[in-house]
């Protein structure tokens, strides 16, 4: 059984620009959560998909978005990057309502 | 509005002791979840423990044990003797009872010593 993969692990982007997140949910898993855990902080929920829909957002502007395929996986796509956007994302996946989250590694982002 | 409050930013110990991880919790819904995770310095987080909320029963994993109490909003951590290995960054965490929008805490950092 795979676990979370998240790609890239790291990615120094410059203010203003774009970028995708991607992530590969666990085998039986159809539900992926996104995470923004900046550095010395606990991670704060963007959003979460689910059948290919979103299913409840944090407090995040629209500049972040996201998309689930139909095999599960996940993109995590921020726009017009800020400095204050540097932050491990960190990708969560479930069976529904199920018994718990299971998290990959993150990618780190730094914006300069 | 939920919100998770970890008190104790950084706790170090010596190996072999007992230490307690504090976690207190506000909610107005009835029915919600509780969760403790642990994050080693290569970032993932390690799934430890959920309970629902109509399950105030303590629990003992091997070393691990938990103690939660309604009455207090508390859910509390304990690790019982200690190993270096136990070093970590723990997260306690709510989140509503359709598993949505998961609320973390800001984190305990332990350090066990040899």
């Amino acid at each position: 059984e795979t676990g979370v993969t998240q790609s890239p692990t790291h990615l120094i982007k410059t203010r203003g620009q774009q970028v995708t997140l991607r992530c590969s949910s666990q085998s039986g898993h159809n539900t992926v959560s996104w995470y923004q855990q900046a550095l010395g902080q606990g991670p704060q929920f963007i959003f979460q998909y689910y059948r290919e829909e979103e299913n409840g957002r944090g407090n995040f502007p629209p500049r972040f978005s996201g998309l689930q395929f139909p095999n599960y996986s996940s993109e995590l796509n921020v726009n017009a990057l800020e400095l204050d956007d540097s932050a491990l994302y960190l990708c969560a996946s479930s069976f529904w309502n199920s018994y718990g989250y299971t998290f990959g590694s993150g990618t780190r982002l730094t914006v300069v | 509005a939920q919100k998770v409050t970890q008190a104790q930013t950084e706790i170090s110990v010596v190996e072999k002791e007992d230490v307690t991880l504090d976690c207190v919790y506000e909610t107005r819904d009835t029915t919600y979840y509780l969760f403790w995770y642990k994050q080693p310095p290569s970032g993932e987080l390690v799934f430890l423990i959920r309970r629902n909320s109509f399950d105030e029963q303590n629990e003992i994993s091997g070393r691990y044990s938990w103690n939660f109490q309604k009455s207090t909003s508390s859910f509390n951590f304990t690790i019982t003797a200690s190993q270096v290995v136990d070093s970590a960054v723990y997260f306690c965490a709510l989140s509503k009872y359709n598993n949505n929008d998961m609320r973390f805490g800001a984190g305990t950092r332990l350090t066990v010593k040899p």
